[in-house]
């Protein structure tokens, strides 16, 4: 079955620093990549995604992420932590064509300290 | 422009009991997803609406689940009778197209006692 992989539940950062979410999904045909973000008490809201061309996406709030199809992954970066990037980050695949039926992962929690 | 909401935030019922959860999409927006997440596991998809037709019902765990979107506005999702392990949040979004985004609404949390 089609699954996507995020690995750690909770990641802890200071502020300032590097943040990066790892994601991996289980099939080598190339699908459509998704970074979510959901603050507390709203809905998911869509940072970045990656259809086709560049493989380096780039989102708001100043997150980018890679796609490597060697290596199955689609990993979310930024290169300096701010306090209200706090939140649950979900990564998410589709392999429909377009946004249909997304296979999120189990999601991590970024924590940022001062 | 306001966007996906759902009704209610909170629902807290008995095993056995019917809920009914509420979403409304962003106006003109002809596709309307389910999803659910159960606590500390991946959001799963449940179904998909294009108008008032299910499109892709796929991931309905039973027929305790009923969905409907009569007239392509609104969409309810109904458990009948509840169990334990249906609790969890539940999540609606909608699109004007199928390659365009989802957007999310804030979900429903169902607890099931």
């Amino acid at each position: 079955a089609q699954s996507v992989t995020q690995l750690g539940s909770h990641v802890s950062v200071s502020e300032g620093a590097l943040v990066l979410l790892r994601c991996n999904y289980s099939s080598s045909v190339p699908p459509y990549l998704f970074w979510y973000v959901q603050y507390p008490n709203q809905g998911l809201q869509l940072l970045l995604k990656y259809t086709t061309g560049a493989t380096l996406v780039k989102g708001i709030n100043g997150f980018e992420a890679e796609f490597k199809k060697s290596e199955t992954s689609f990993h979310l970066t930024k290169p300096s932590a701010h306090m209200s990037d706090a939140a649950e980050y979900f990564c998410a695949v589709s392999w429909l064509v377009g946004f249909q039926k997304l296979v999120f992962g189990t999601g991590t929690r970024l924590l940022v300290s001062p | 422009e306001a966007g996906v909401t759902q009704f209610p935030s909170h629902s807290v019922i008995e095993k056995g009991q019917t809920v009914t959860l509420r979403c409304d999409p962003i106006s003109g927006h002809d596709n309307l997803y389910w999803y659910r997440r159960v606590m500390g596991k991946e959001i799963k998809f449940l179904l998909h609406f294009v108008k008032e037709s299910k499109q892709d019902e796929s991931g309905m765990p039973n027929n305790r689940f009923l969905a409907e979107r009569t007239g392509g506005t609104y969409s309810t999702l109904k458990v009948q009778p509840a169990e334990l392990e249906d609790s969890g949040v539940y999540f609606c979004a909608s699109s004007q197209d199928t390659t365009d985004e989802q957007f999310f609404g804030p979900g429903t949390r169902l607890t099931v006692l």
